[in-house]
């Protein structure tokens, strides 16, 4: 089992929708989970970060949390077709040092 | 402020030949890591450092690669021979020790190795 999962995609939504992208993780002492886009052939770009269970709404984005579940999720609304790219999920794994295990990512497409 | 740089941001060379990527991390930052990105693999860290030391290689695939920090601002990847399965986006990551874990990407470095 992948210590980061997330459905590859993709996943199509209209724009000025609501797009849902959501992932899971293995490691139950995970306390920091980000958020990164990363358009084709463009570098990761940190968009969300959140550390406590609950929801943290930055602009368009907002990131849940649910340690319980081990589970974290990301929110676009009215999402734009600007908002097409790939979505990696990165959790800091264990207590202690900072490495990111990254998931393998979901496409987002956001259609006209 | 000057984010992470990368050179060279494109690297075509020939199997067998010497590669030496290299890598500036944001000033401040003492964690550098090292990734690979592939259609079929995903982002994978190869190694990272903190304060200059080598933490975790294990992601290193094999002896052909190698990576080293001298100082605070400076690291190279290194692959010896290079060989057509080489071939990948490197990109190279920093962050702070003591902080939650963000860390900042550079542009990449894509290897084309035929």
């Amino acid at each position: 089992q992948k210590e980061v999962e997330q459905n590859s995609g993709p996943l199509s939504v209209p724009e000025g929708a609501i797009a849902s992208l959501n992932c899971t993780y293995s490691d139950r002492v995970s306390q920091s989970f980000f958020w990164y886009r990363q358009y084709s052939g463009k570098s990761p770009e940190l968009i969300m970060s959140i550390y406590s269970n609950g929801d943290k709404e930055d602009g368009r984005f907002t990131a849940q949390l649910n340690k319980a579940s081990q589970y974290v999720s990301l929110l676009i609304r009215d999402s734009q077709p600007s908002d097409s790219a790939t979505y990696l999920c990165a959790v800091k794994v264990g207590a202690a040092g900072n490495m990111l295990t990254f998931g393998g990512g979901t496409r987002l497409m956001v259609k006209p | 402020d000057a984010g992470v740089i990368q050179s060279p941001r494109h690297e075509v060379t020939e199997m067998g030949q010497e590669v030496t990527l290299r890598c500036k991390p944001i000033s401040g930052h003492n964690s550098l890591f090292w990734y690979r990105q592939t259609m079929m693999r995903g982002l994978e860290l190869l190694i990272y450092f903190n304060n200059n030391v080598p933490i975790d290689d294990s992601g290193m695939p094999e002896d052909r690669f190698s990576a080293k920090m001298p100082n605070a601002s400076f690291s190279t990847l290194k692959i010896q021979p290079s060989e057509p399965r080489d071939s990948a986006v490197y990109f190279c990551a920093s962050s702070l020790v003591q902080g939650r874990g963000e860390a900042f990407f550079g542009q990449g470095t894509r290897l084309t190795v035929v």
